[in-house]
């Protein structure tokens, strides 16, 4: 079974720009969850999407947005990039609320 | 409010040594699980164990055991006879019942094994 697919690994991007990352979950899961990681800030929760809806939002500015397909694969944008969005974004994928998550290796983002 | 303390930063052990990484959580909720990840460097946060909060028994899993107690809010993790390859930032993780998958993380406990 495969496990949770993001891609690309690592990206580069200047101030202002935008950035769109992909995340394929785990087959037969329908939750995707978004985490942030930083060293200042630690392992932060974006948002969570299930059946293509979204069920959670952490507290990111509306610069940060993402979006589920009906194959449960996920999105997330940011736009308008600052520095301080350099970050390990990580996806997991769960099979439904409470279970355990499953994560992907991550997409390294750095802001110059 | 949801809230999960790792209050060892850093820790540094011989090879073949026990170690025990702390977590201590907090919780309004009843209904929670509880959760401990590992990050080796390569980046990926490695799934160990999952307990809910109506189920306190203590778990062993090789090399590995977790104690869970209630009373004191607090889901320690045990490494027996560790090995190099135990090295790693270890993660402890709240789920409260949000209708929603959002976890909680601990700041995260570095662990290195020496040989």
């Amino acid at each position: 079974k495969a496990g949770v697919t993001q891609t690309p690994r690592y990206l580069i991007k200047t101030r202002g720009q935008q950035v769109t990352l992909s995340c394929s979950p785990i087959s037969g899961h329908r939750s995707v969850s978004w985490y942030q990681q930083t060293p200042g800030q630690g392992l932060q929760f974006l948002f969570e999407y299930f059946s293509e809806t979204q069920r959670n939002k952490g507290n990111f500015p509306g610069r940060f947005s993402g979006r589920q397909f009906s194959n449960s694969r996920s999105e997330m944008n940011v736009s308008t990039l600052e520095l301080g969005d350099s970050a390990l974004y990580l996806c997991a994928s769960s099979g439904y609320i409470g279970a355990e998550a499953f994560f992907g290796q991550g997409t390294r983002l750095t802001v110059v | 409010a949801q809230k999960v303390t790792q209050a060892q930063t850093e820790i540094s052990v011989v090879e073949k040594e026990d170690v025990t990484l702390d977590c201590v959580y907090e919780t309004r909720d009843t209904t929670y699980y509880l959760f401990w990840y590992k990050q080796p460097p390569s980046g990926e946060l490695v799934f160990l164990i999952r307990r809910n909060s109506f189920d306190e028994q203590n778990e062993i899993s090789g090399r590995y055991s977790w104690n869970f107690q209630k009373s004191t809010s607090s889901f320690n993790f045990t490494i027996t006879a560790s090995q190099v390859v135990d090295s790693a930032v270890y993660f402890c993780a709240l789920h409260s019942e949000t209708g929603a998958n959002n976890l909680f993380f601990g700041t995260g406990t570095r662990l290195t094994v020496i040989p």
